[in-house]
């Protein structure tokens, strides 16, 4: 079975340190992973995702995720936390063959304190 | 704003009951997915429909049903409420219908659906 595993509920960071949110995955054939977040009362937001090539990808709010494949990892990075960037954060992979959906990670809440 | 509309945003309604959502797909997009979100459960995939067709099934209740229709917004019915089914319902849209060059999925800002 294709999934993801994000091992942090709840990751802590102090504004203007980098951050990390951790997730690992699990698929068959060629990965296609994506992260998103989701602020309070709103939906889903497209962050950045990896298809192939690079395995530093960069997307939106100054956030980026390297791939590495040996771990089996996508962890979503950012050099400089903002108190803004307080949410819900959520690795998903593309199962190969089964259309479009994503199948998503529980979660992990990141707070970033002033 | 991501170009995708759902409604409506809150909805009450009773055990035993019926009730629909409606999802408008971002401008151009062909794919529409069906998203159930509790604290329990997480983000579960319901349904994907592709220009009308049924694309990908999750894991969706018989009680539940979906269609996307020839303007290709879509609708998702639930039938027979319980107390379980109060969730969070997002709706999203995608370009393609799967695999590599589908693209990402624009998420909608949900349908709160509460079962007293």
């Amino acid at each position: 079975a294709q999934s993801v595993a994000q091992p942090e509920d709840q990751v802590n960071v102090a504004e203007g340190n980098p951050l990390t949110v951790k997730c690992t995955y699990s698929v068959s054939g060629n990965p296609y992973l994506f992260w998103y977040v989701q602020y309070p009362n709103r939906g889903l937001q497209f962050l950045l995702k990896y298809i192939t090539g690079d395995n530093l990808v960069k997307g939106s709010y100054g956030f980026e995720a390297e791939f590495n494949k040996s771990q089996t990892s996508f962890h979503l990075k950012k050099p400089s936390a903002l108190v803004s960037d307080s949410a819900l954060y959520f690795c998903a992979v593309r199962p190969y063959n089964q259309g479009g959906k994503l199948i998503f990670g529980q979660g992990t809440e990141l707070s970033v304190k002033p | 704003d991501s170009g995708v509309t759902q409604t409506p945003k809150h909805l009450i309604t009773a055990t035993g009951q019926r009730v629909t959502l409606r999802c408008s797909p971002r401008s151009g997009d062909l794919s529409v997915y069906w998203y159930q979100q509790s604290l329990d459960q997480g983000l579960q995939f319901l349904i994907q429909y592709y220009n009308g067709e049924e694309r990908a099934k999750g894991n969706i209740l018989e009680r539940f049903s979906a269609q996307q229709f020839p303007d290709l917004h879509s609708e998702l019915n639930l039938s027979s409420l319980e107390l379980g089914d109060s969730a969070l319902y997002f709706c999203a849209s995608s370009e393609g219908p799967g695999g590599v060059n589908t693209g990402e999925l624009f998420f909608g800002e949900g349908s709160r659906l509460t079962v007293l």
